[in-house]
């Protein structure tokens, strides 16, 4: 298995209030992805990124920011968390950008806004 | 701009029978196909991909997929089911922009009767 390691696995969290979801390999990948599930709608892209300091939106990213200033820690964070965040959400890495790169996704931060 | 469709949230199978699982396409350049499967409460792991190499792709798990240009999709197929197969599957496509970023479907969830 790819090193992916998210945490936490678990969250409740009250509205109105900032989270933060960390997304850590091992694997030395230059690209890392954050991305949340829902029913009905499959995996959907917030935000991903390229390299050390450099990330990039995806098709959701309204409320949510990243940073990474290490290769292998990607965080997420919610900067006033609605109820229409909870989710599944999942951290995705790729060693490269090509099209046909085989991404690795990590377990899963299972999110409650309530 | 690139998309997938998966016929079906659910698909009830026997064991032993055989599984297909719907997925068509829209792509305005030469997509890179792939199938994710995902076990209860654990991430998604990639089944099978669609390079160009070959129409006929072969994965893990004894899953297969064909892709077809002139219909436009990329069904995964399986001659005989397990019980163990029960899980969700995704079908996906990358953007065919300079980043990885892939685009699924929303899903399918394959049941298999005893």
């Amino acid at each position: 298995d790819a090193g992916i390691t998210q945490s936490p696995r678990h969250k409740v969290t009250e509205t109105g209030t900032p989270v933060t979801l960390r997304c850590h390999q091992t694997e030395n990948h230059r690209y890392m992805y954050w991305y949340r599930q829902d029913p009905g709608h499959g995996l959907r892209l917030i935000h991903y990124s390229y390299g050390v300091k450099d990330t990039d939106k995806g098709e959701v990213s309204d409320g949510y920011s990243v940073s990474r200033s290490k290769t292998e820690d990607f965080l997420l964070t919610l900067e006033s968390a609605t109820s229409s965040q909870t989710s599944v959400y999942f951290c995705a890495i790729s060693e490269t950008g090509g099209t046909h790169t085989e991404a690795f996704f990590g377990q899963g931060t299972r999110l409650t806004v309530v | 701009a690139q998309s997938v469709t998966q016929l079906g949230s659910h698909v009830s199978v026997s064991e032993g029978a055989l599984v297909l699982l719907r997925c068509n396409y829209s792509s305005s350049v030469p997509p890179y196909l792939f199938w994710y499967v995902q076990y209860p409460n654990q991430g998604l792991q990639l089944l099978l991909k669609y390079t160009s190499a070959a129409t006929l792709v072969k994965g893990i798990n004894g899953f297969e997929a064909e892709f077809k240009k002139s219909e436009t999709s990329f069904h995964l197929t399986k001659p005989s089911a397990h019980m163990s197969d029960a899980a969700e599957y995704f079908c996906a496509v990358t953007k065919g922009d300079s980043s990885y970023k892939l685009i699924f479907g929303s899903g399918t969830r394959l049941l298999v009767r005893p």
